[in-house]
């Protein structure tokens, strides 16, 4: 069973901020917090990762909450081509095997013009 | 190369007939995984390799699927008699190490099997 809970899809309007949230309350001390996107016909690709602290890069900001039960992926400004399904995955420290990388169903993000 | 690369893209097989796809690895990875993903549906683990050893082979679905990675870089996904259900997109991930780092993914093999 996955170890994280997203919403099935979300819809946003295109340069505005969308904010996809996970909850993981079964988290462990040395889980780390992974997102994935998948965009039509492709494999997924890396967005962020972080552990304890939020964490910023080009693509977005991931923001942890203080007990680590739940985070949120921020698209800063939504463009067409951020329409995809994002995965939320606890990645454990050793990373590998089955729990290294375990995909739920995601989030179905839909960007309107 | 400068990511992961799966061949082939795209393979029909004929019910039965036994198949193999490949994955190259970003080269020094030591992590690397096999995922299976139904049309509409998130990818599904299927095997784990940290280097030449495969570590966890939980998420075969049946003993006719055989994945090997002999000297630790490219790996193959075999499937034996295939059937229809087998029909699905594989694929290939590699990390450079623990939970702590990214996972690239190939652009997967799309099987047909008719």
């Amino acid at each position: 069973d996955a170890k994280t809970t997203q919403p099935n899809s979300m819809e946003s309007n295109e340069e505005e901020p969308v904010h996809l949230p996970c909850n993981h309350s079964t988290i462990s001390g040395t889980d780390y917090i992974h997102w994935y996107r998948q965009l039509p016909s492709q494999g997924p690709e890396y967005v962020i990762h972080g552990l304890t602290s939020n964490v910023n890069n080009r693509m977005a900001s991931l923001a942890i909450a203080e007990d680590r039960k739940s985070s949120t992926l921020i698209l800063h400004r939504a463009t067409l081509r951020d329409a995809a399904v994002y995965y939320c995955i606890l990645r454990g420290y050793s990373g590998g095997g089955a729990d290294g990388l375990t995909f739920g169903k995601g989030t179905h993000l839909i960007i309107q013009p | 190369g400068a990511g992961v690369s799966q061949s082939p893209r795209y393979k029909v097989a004929k019910r039965g007939q036994d198949v193999a796809l490949r994955c190259d690895p970003i080269s020094g990875h030591v992590s690397l995984f096999w995922y299976q993903q139904a049309l509409g549906q998130g990818p599904e683990f299927l095997t784990y390799f940290q280097n030449e050893a495969q570590l966890d082979k939980s998420g075969l679905p049946s003993d006719r699927f055989f994945a090997e990675r002999p000297e630790g870089s490219v790996s193959t996904l075999k499937i034996q008699r295939t059937q229809q259900e087998d029909s699905a997109v594989y694929l290939c991930a590699s990390s450079h190490g623990g939970g702590g780092t990214e996972a690239f993914f190939g652009q997967g093999t799309r099987l047909t099997v008719v």
